[in-house]
């Protein structure tokens, strides 16, 4: 089944406390992105990847790093997360950058 | 500055009536729009998409208009069903996607 796998689904964690969140597709796209999702501000793109060993800022990048060594993998790494990160996110993959995208189902992470 | 946004954040509609919600975006060199619906506690999940070399497109019941002389999107959903009630997210790609706010559908009995 073609589908983009987060994890965890759900974290909570401590200000500080470096985390990891994970994303991996299996549908071979070159095209893979993070966005946080907060209420009244809808989804905002964070960090984006066109192919392996190429990423770019997206709207909100502060406070975020990303790779992208395998074509698979994305992700989404937090060096020291602050509570103003506390948000639902999402990681998505599509065949390029003009073609609809396959998104994950979310990772809710509270920063405490 | 470039934006994508939404007429209204919420819509009501009866069971079985059609569901129209809009979108309004200021980039005029997009070309590539689509919309999403993301249920509670998913992810946004493609529903169809349209390029500028058209003004509409149809799936299975739902339409999508481009009207590009104004700069606004529309999608129809006819029918609609309970199974509709979601978000529904309208974006457009540049060099990245861009997401209009959402509408929210709530389907009447």
């Amino acid at each position: 089944e073609a589908q983009v796998t987060q994890n965890p689904r759900y974290l909570i964690t401590v200000t500080g406390k470096k985390l990891t969140v994970t994303c991996s597709q299996n549908m071979n796209h070159e095209y893979m992105s993070w966005y946080r999702q907060d209420p009244g501000l809808g989804l905002r793109q964070i960090y984006y990847s066109m192919n392996v060993e190429v990423t770019d800022k997206g709207d909100v990048p502060e406070g975020y790093k990303v790779s992208r060594k395998e074509k698979r993998n994305f992700p989404l790494i937090l060096e020291s997360p602050s509570p103003n990160q506390t948000s639902l996110y999402f990681c998505a993959s599509s065949y390029s950058d003009n073609t609809e995208a396959f998104f994950g189902q979310g990772t809710r992470l509270t920063v405490v | 500055g470039e934006s994508v946004g939404l007429h209204l954040p919420t819509l009501s509609v009866q069971e079985g009536d059609n569901s129209i919600i809009n979108c309004a975006y200021s980039n005029s060199a997009s070309d590539y729009f689509i919309w999403y619906k993301q249920e509670s506690g998913k992810g946004p999940q493609f529903i169809i998409d349209i390029r500028s070399n058209m003004d509409k497109r149809q799936g299975q019941r739902v339409t999508v208009l481009l009207n590009k002389t104004v700069k606004h999107l529309s999608l129809q959903i006819a029918a609609t069903q309970p199974g509709d009630s979601a978000v529904y997210f309208c974006a457009y790609r540049d060099d990245k996607i861009i997401f209009g706010k959402g509408t929210r559908l709530h389907i009447l009995p």
